[in-house]
């Protein structure tokens, strides 16, 4: 496997539900990204992951539980949803976390969630 | 904070022509960078080419050029010789250039993105 990769693509949960997003870079990056793709809307930043560390949290709802256990790997634990958390969340990966040149964020092809 | 417009929903080009994507941007900001990504029915976001503010050349990768005007906030995307395998939908993007202790260095912005066709 190389670059980002995000398990499942697609899920289907219900509000009662507790379910996992996986996202592991084979990149060698040290900050991981969670985003939210909303149809119509533009890409929203929910979660910034430093050295395993959270840096920002973008006043994302505590039904939302990020867990980062290493460089590699990124989670996104989901429980007692809504109909409106239906989206496809996106995970990326950099070098770094400051603005520079050589910390561009790389991709995962992304789970659609949809939210009964 | 930093906004990103696109005002082009959708776009269609012909195979082999050459169609330009708008991407304008609100930033009082002198040092950042801009970004283009490409997002195919496959949804995996590809970084199709980038530009530093500083730099007064516009950047070229390929086909893909830009044409970024400091001055007017303006970051266009030029796509010579569309092919197929181009339609997807594209999304300009910005990120501050460096700051130890603002989060915003850390977040892309991205535009409401334009949904690319290309007609055989």
């Amino acid at each position: 496997e190389t670059g980002v990769t995000q398990t499942p693509r697609h899920l289907v949960m219900g509000m009662t539900n507790k379910k996992s997003l996986k996202c592991e870079q084979h990149l060698g990056h040290n900050a991981m990204y969670w985003y939210k793709q909303s149809a119509k809307k533009p890409l929203e930043l929910m979660f910034v992951y430093s050295l395993e560390e959270r840096v920002e949290n973008n006043s994302v709802p505590s039904r939302f539980s990020p867990e980062c256990p290493n460089s590699s790997h990124l989670f996104l634990h989901l429980h007692t949803l809504q109909p409106e958390d239906s989206a496809l969340y996106l995970c990326a990966s950099s070098q770094g976390i400051a603005g520079g040149k050589y910390n561009e964020q790389f991709f995962g092809p992304g789970t659609r969630l949809t939210v009964l | 904070a930093q906004t990103v417009t696109q005002s082009q929903p959708e776009m269609s080009v012909q195979e082999a022509e050459t169609v330009t994507l708008s991407c304008t941007y609100d930033t009082s900001e002198s040092d950042y960078y801009l970004f283009w990504y490409k997002q195919p029915p496959s949804r995996q976001m590809i970084l199709v080419i980038r530009q530093e503010a500083y730099k007064q050349q516009n950047a070229t990768e390929n086909r893909f050029s830009v044409n970024f005007q400091k001055a007017a906030k303006s970051f266009s995307l030029k796509i010579s010789d569309s092919q197929l395998g181009d339609a997807a939908m594209y999304f300009c993007a910005y990120r501050s250039f460096y700051s130890p202790t603002s989060g915003s260095a850390r977040q892309l912005t991205f535009g409401s993105g334009t949904q690319l066709t290309v007609l055989p």
